[in-house]
C-alpha cells in the first residue's frame, strides 16, 4: 500500500531557480526520508528526518516535516542541470519495518 | 568501496521459465529487500529479511520466491507463476535500525521474450 504521495508528479524549472516538491501520508510515522533516482539506476538516499524534528539542512536541500498535517517538503536551492531526476518520499510507520516510498516527483532542470 | 550489487543489469525471461536475480552486498548489514518499479511509479517491496535465513513476504510476493543463506547475499528468483514481470527490480540493504536509510543496488530490467 502506498503512504506517501509527492506533489507535484512532474516539474520543469530553469537553472538557478529553487525546486519544492511536496509529500503526504497518512499514518503516524517514526521518521521520513526523501530519496533521489536518475534514469535507470538505483535509489541514492538524501536526508532523513525524524518526527520529533521539524527542519533539516544537507548542503543545497532543507526538509520540513509537518507531523500535525502529515507532510513534509523538500527544497532543492539553486537547481542544476545534474539536479535533474526523480524524488521520492519514504516513510517507516512507528512501530513497524517497512520503508513505504511514494510515486515520486520527477524533476526536469533545464540549462 | 561497499555497496550493493546486482545481477543481471537485464534479464530476459521466457514463457514457463523462472529466473533469479543477485543481490549480493559488502555493507555488513542485517536487513535486505526486494522491490518492483513499474514506469513512473513508486516502489512496491516484494520480499525482506531481517536476519540470515528468515525473510517475509512483502506487499507483492506471489510469484516471486527468495532466500537468505548469507548475510551478504539476498537472490530474488522470479517464476513463471508470476504472470507480468516485465519490470525494473531494486535490491536494497540497511543495518535494519528504525532511523537507518536504505542502500539501493542499481537494478535489474527483467522483460519478456
Amino acid at each position: 500500500s502506498q503512504q506517501g504521495e509527492e506533489d507535484p508528479q512532474a516539474l520543469s524549472i530553469q537553472e538557478g531557480e529553487n525546486a519544492t516538491m511536496n509529500c503526504s501520508y497518512k499514518t503516524s510515522i517514526n521518521n521520513l526520508q526523501w530519496y533521489r533516482q536518475n534514469s535507470g539506476r538505483g535509489l541514492v538516499h538524501l536526508i532523513l528526518i525524524r518526527s520529533n524534528e521539524r527542519v533539516k539542512h544537507s548542503g543545497r536541500l532543507r526538509v520540513t516535516l509537518d507531523t500535525s498535517k502529515k507532510s513534509s517538503s523538500l527544497l532543492i536551492t539553486a537547481s542544476r542541470a545534474a539536479d535533474t531526476a526523480s524524488y521520492f518520499c519514504a516513510t517507516r510507520n512507528t512501530g513497524g519495518f517497512k520503508t513505504i516510498f511514494g510515486a515520486g516527483t520527477r524533476l526536469f532542470v533545464k540549462a | 568501496d561497499g555497496g550493493i550489487t546486482q545481477s543481471p543489469k537485464y534479464l530476459f525471461r521466457k514463457e514457463g521459465q523462472n529466473v533469479t536475480l543477485s543481490c549480493e552486498q559488502n555493507l555488513n548489514h542485517d536487513a535486505m529487500y526486494w522491490y518492483r518499479q513499474d514506469p513512473g511509479q513508486g516502489l512496491r517491496l516484494i520480499y525482506y529479511s531481517q536476519i540470515v535465513n528468515d525473510f517475509q513476504k512483502g506487499d507483492i510476493a506471489e510469484g516471486y520466491s527468495v532466500s537468505r543463506e548469507k548475510k551478504e547475499s539476498f537472490p530474488l528468483t522470479v517464476t513463471s507463476a508470476q504472470k507480468n514481470p516485465t519490470a525494473f527490480y531494486l535490491c536494497a540493504s540497511s543495518d535494519g535500525g528504525p532511523n537507518q536509510p536504505q542502500h539501493f543496488g542499481d537494478g535489474t530490467r527483467l522483460s519478456i521474450l
